[in-house]
């Protein structure tokens, strides 16, 4: 089974509105981790916002929010008031165990194109 | 801005030579790592380090060996580069181990095998 699902390929969104990235996981650990990164054309792989899972309240980074759903094992990303800057690649990843060495394992990533 | 650099940033090279890639850091980061990016597969990592001559093997690492001889510095060599390696690779670290443990990507080196 995959681990980092990211079902959606690509995705147009108006400037100023919201967009929602969905990101679904799969592990057995009690402690794990979940990212969202963000790669732009120019190629940098930037890091937006991070969810443990033991975290109670959903993060939250600027205009980035991760709406974690751990009964459903999902961590979604959530864009408000979308730019044009946002056009990217937006990658969900999640880390497993605790301490020492942590495997992190990515989806394959979500396209998004935001409209003028 | 984590300080990470790689070198060089972009390489031709043919069917059957050697190939090393640099990941050079300036913070004194313990853990390294090396992915590489297709598409279609996202990020996939090769061999990581957690301190210096202590490296182990990622999901994707047969063809690929590397050493770390130096905090800064982690190298991977393709041993004899073959058209399946092309691809973009990326240095990584990671700067704690509790916490977030974000990881945090060098700029990539854009890889073709001939």
């Amino acid at each position: 089974a995959q681990k980092i699902t990211q079902t959606q390929p690509g995705m147009f969104v108006q400037e100023k509105e919201a967009v929602t990235l969905d990101c679904t996981y799969d592990t057995s650990d009690q402690s794990y981790g979940l990212f969202w990164y963000k790669q732009p054309s120019s190629g940098e792989m930037i890091f937006l916002i991070y969810q443990g899972s033991y975290d109670e309240q959903n993060a939250t980074e600027g205009r980035y929010s991760l709406n974690f759903q751990k009964a459903r094992k999902s961590a979604n990303l959530v864009i408000s008031a979308s730019q044009l800057g946002d056009s990217a690649m937006y990658f969900c990843a999640m880390r497993e165990g605790a301490g020492g060495y942590q495997k992190v394992t990515f989806g394959t990533g979500t396209k998004l194109q935001v409209i003028p | 801005d984590a300080g990470i650099t790689q070198s060089p940033r972009h390489k031709v090279t043919e069917t059957g030579t050697p190939v090393t890639l640099r990941c050079h850091q300036t913070e004194n980061h313990r853990y390294m790592y090396w992915y590489r990016q297709d598409p279609g597969h996202g990020l996939r990592l090769i061999h990581y380090s957690y301190g210096v001559k202590d490296t182990d093997k990622g999901e994707v690492s047969d063809g690929y060996s590397v050493s770390r001889s130096k905090t800064e510095d982690f190298l991977l060599t393709l041993e004899s580069a073959t058209s399946s390696q092309t691809s973009v690779y990326f240095c990584a670290i990671s700067q704690t181990t509790s916490g977030a443990n974000e990881q945090y990507f060098g700029p990539g080196t854009r890889l073709t095998v001939t």
